[in-house]
């Protein structure tokens, strides 16, 4: 089964910080797709990005940047310069090959103006 | 926003009753999970719907049921609540293409308070 951990319960930065979020994973499967999704006090769960195993290339995506590295298995995503609506709770995910998230336990991240 | 709804958003049942919760899925999208939040967790899959079959489902008990219609849209069911049932409902609907690679998008959710 698949699992992830999210180390780091909350954040707390001051705004135009950079700050990175820590993600570790398990699974068995020899290829699978990695993501990110953002929880505002309002409930809803925002999708941000989605990673493949294969390609361990990092990216930027406007603020927001990841780094996958299989070896140890971890994706980390990094938001520049942090603005008071980044403020939330952000979850890793990992799905099994039935497309059923795994979850991480999120981290809090709070953004002080 | 995503395009799928939820209802209600907020709901207050006491131990033992019943409760129905609905969802309606992203246009296009054949197939509907559902998670249970509880407070300061993350999402627990529950089940989850393809063409109106059951296609997968977590660790939870009978009493938790579901349905998806023609249309895609689906229901939660749960019986005889519980106090630990208390918490966010999320259903997310995508593609089932299979292999773990389809993003799956939320409804905002239905709290659900058990006393």
């Amino acid at each position: 089964a698949q699992k992830v951990t999210q180390a780091q319960t909350e954040i707390s930065v001051v705004e135009k910080e950079d700050v990175t979020l820590d993600c570790v994973y398990e699974t068995r499967d020899t290829t699978y797709y990695l993501f990110w999704y953002k929880q505002p006090p309002s409930g809803e769960l925002v999708f941000l990005i989605r990673r493949n195993s294969f390609d361990e290339q990092n990216e930027i995506s406007g603020r927001y940047s990841w780094n996958f590295q299989k070896s140890t298995s971890s994706f980390n995503f990094t938001i520049t310069a942090s603005q008071v609506v980044d403020s939330a709770v952000y979850f890793c995910a990992l799905p099994n090959t039935g497309n059923q998230f795994y979850f991480g336990t999120g981290t809090s991240l709070t953004v002080i103006p | 926003e995503t395009g799928v709804t939820q209802s209600p958003t907020h709901l207050i049942k006491t131990r033992g009753q019943q409760v129905t919760l609905r969802c309606s899925s992203q246009s296009g999208h054949n197939t509907v999970s559902w998670y249970q939040q509880a407070l300061g967790q993350g999402p627990q899959f529950i089940f989850q719907y393809y063409r109106e079959e059951e296609n997968g489902r977590g660790n939870f008990p009978p009493r938790f049921s579901g349905l998806q219609f023609p249309n895609y849209s689906s229901e939660l069911n749960v019986n005889a609540l519980e106090l630990d049932d208390s918490a966010l409902y999320l259903c997310a609907s995508s593609l089932a293409r299979g292999g773990g690679q389809e993003t799956q998008y939320f409804g905002p959710g239905t709290r659900l308070l058990v006393l």
